[in-house]
């Protein structure tokens, strides 16, 4: 399968600390998407980080990407209650389609 | 600003009755259009995408089909619906630049074939 693996499957949490998820990839990408999902709703895209970039941040959130290992982290600082959700990462493969394949996603509880 | 929409938000259908599913975009003009399905505490399967009116690519043979009878319409149907068609369908759309940026969702409709 071509789609991105998140690690871990399941991340708890208590507010104020850091998250961290993974994600890792078999074959070369031209980018690669952070998505969130809330229980039972759309997925909400958070971040795009393309091949030839190292680390993107957006607010409290924290991409990098390394190409030479075939993975991507997401990171969360000071975790909110309402970080709680799903995140899935999506690769765009080179050379060929350009629809993201998602893995099956992160699922994050913050504690309050 | 965009925005899609997806209806019905849930539906509970007989097994072997028909299935008809909407999405329409508003905002934007000749967007990539995805149909996902979405199983519980799984990941997002890709089912069919277009790239304009009347194009369709399917992704899974399955019970389903789609059709794009306008530019900003996305239909998901089925003659007789399967157990197994039950889950969490989502509607997408991304700007139709080749390497797409980020893909935009509807708010999903919930199936369940009883």
């Amino acid at each position: 399968s071509q789609q991105g693996e998140e690690d871990p499957q399941a991340l708890s949490i208590q507010e104020g600390e850091n998250a961290t998820m993974n994600c890792s990839y078999k074959t070369s990408i031209n980018n690669l998407q952070w998505y969130r999902q809330n229980s039972g709703r759309g997925l909400v895209h958070l971040i795009l980080i393309r091949s030839n970039e190292r680390e993107k941040h957006s607010g409290r959130l924290r991409v990098t990407l390394d190409t030479s290992k075939k993975s991507s982290s997401l990171l969360i600082t000071a975790s909110r209650a309402a970080d709680t959700a799903s995140y899935f990462c999506a690769t765009v493969f080179g050379g060929g389609s350009y629809i993201p394949t998602f893995g099956r996603g992160t699922s994050l509880i913050v504690h309050p | 600003s965009q925005t899609i929409h997806q209806w019905p938000a849930t539906l509970v259908q007989p097994v072997g009755s028909p299935l008809s599913l909407e999405c329409t975009v508003e905002g934007t003009s000749n967007p990539n259009l995805y149909w996902y399905r979405q199983a519980a505490g799984r990941g997002l399967q890709l089912l069919f995408y277009s790239v304009g009116i009347g194009q369709i690519s399917s992704e899974v043979p399955q019970n389903l089909s789609a059709s794009r009878p306008q530019d900003r319409q996305f239909i998901l149907s089925s003659k007789k619906l399967l157990l197994s068609d039950s889950g969490f369908y989502l509607c997408a759309w991304s700007a139709g630049t080749g390497y797409s940026d980020e893909q935009f969702f509807g708010p999903g409709t919930r199936l369940t074939v009883l």
